[in-house]
């Protein structure tokens, strides 16, 4: 069972260079969301699709974009990356406002 | 105060100690409660839900303080494969219902 699948794994960017990090689940979930993890500042949501055709921001929208492509995948734009974006990025699903699972995580480093 | 605040550790504990961990909130108006693990570079997993009457499951026992407003996680009979870092989340209210809130985490390092 694949659950949630993110895409790239690692990724190296050079400043103002940019990326989509996409994820997809296969568990017929209706919300998603986006999440960063830095050290000593733990897990922070950037932005969420409580259900196919909506987004909202969490705490930690600015220098992002999503998309919620369809009801299986949500994807994260970074337009023009900052070294503050390094990060690791995690993607997440839920049948609505339940339990959430999440992917493996991306690992991004902007130089 | 912050939203969801935990002791951070590192908690360094022999096998087969029992280790408790809190997690406080700020909001009373709360409505879920969980307890995650997770590993080194890997991602959260759910551990357990904590439901009002508190539950167990094998050598875990999450409860819930609403009064006090703070959640907690016992593991009983330490085993080396328990060392990981264990995040407590809060789903909030209302508009707030979809997001979970989640604290930084407490380390734990369970030693031969």
């Amino acid at each position: 069972n694949a659950g949630v699948t993110q895409t790239p794994k690692f990724q190296v960017l050079k400043t103002g260079q940019s990326m989509t990090l996409q994820c997809a689940q296969d568990m017929n979930h209706n919300s998603m969301y986006w999440y960063r993890q830095d050290p000593g500042m733990g897990l922070r949501l950037i932005y969420y699709s409580a259900s196919e055709g909506t987004t909202d921001k969490g705490e930690v929208p600015n220098g992002y974009n999503v998309s919620r492509l369809n009801k299986r995948e949500f994807s994260l734009r970074l337009e023009s990356a900052a070294p503050s974006q390094t990060s690791v990025y995690f993607c997440a699903s839920s049948e609505l406002a339940s339990i959430q699972y999440f992917g493996a995580g991306t690992r991004l480093s902007v130089l | 105060r912050k939203e969801v605040e935990q002791d951070p550790g590192p908690f360094n504990v022999p096998e087969g100690a029992t280790v408790a961990f809190n997690c406080t909130y700020s909001n009373s108006a709360s409505q879920s409660f969980f307890w995650y693990r997770q590993d080194c570079r890997k991602e959260p997993k759910l551990l357990m839900s904590v439901y009002s009457s508190g539950n167990e499951d094998g050598r875990f026992t999450a409860q819930l303080n609403r009064a006090s407003q703070y959640i907690s996680l016992l593991i009983r009979d330490s085993k080396l494969s328990d060392s990981a870092t264990y995040l407590c989340a809060v789903r909030g209210s209302g508009a707030g219902s979809y997001q979970l809130t989640f604290g930084k985490g407490t380390k734990l390092s369970v030693i031969p």
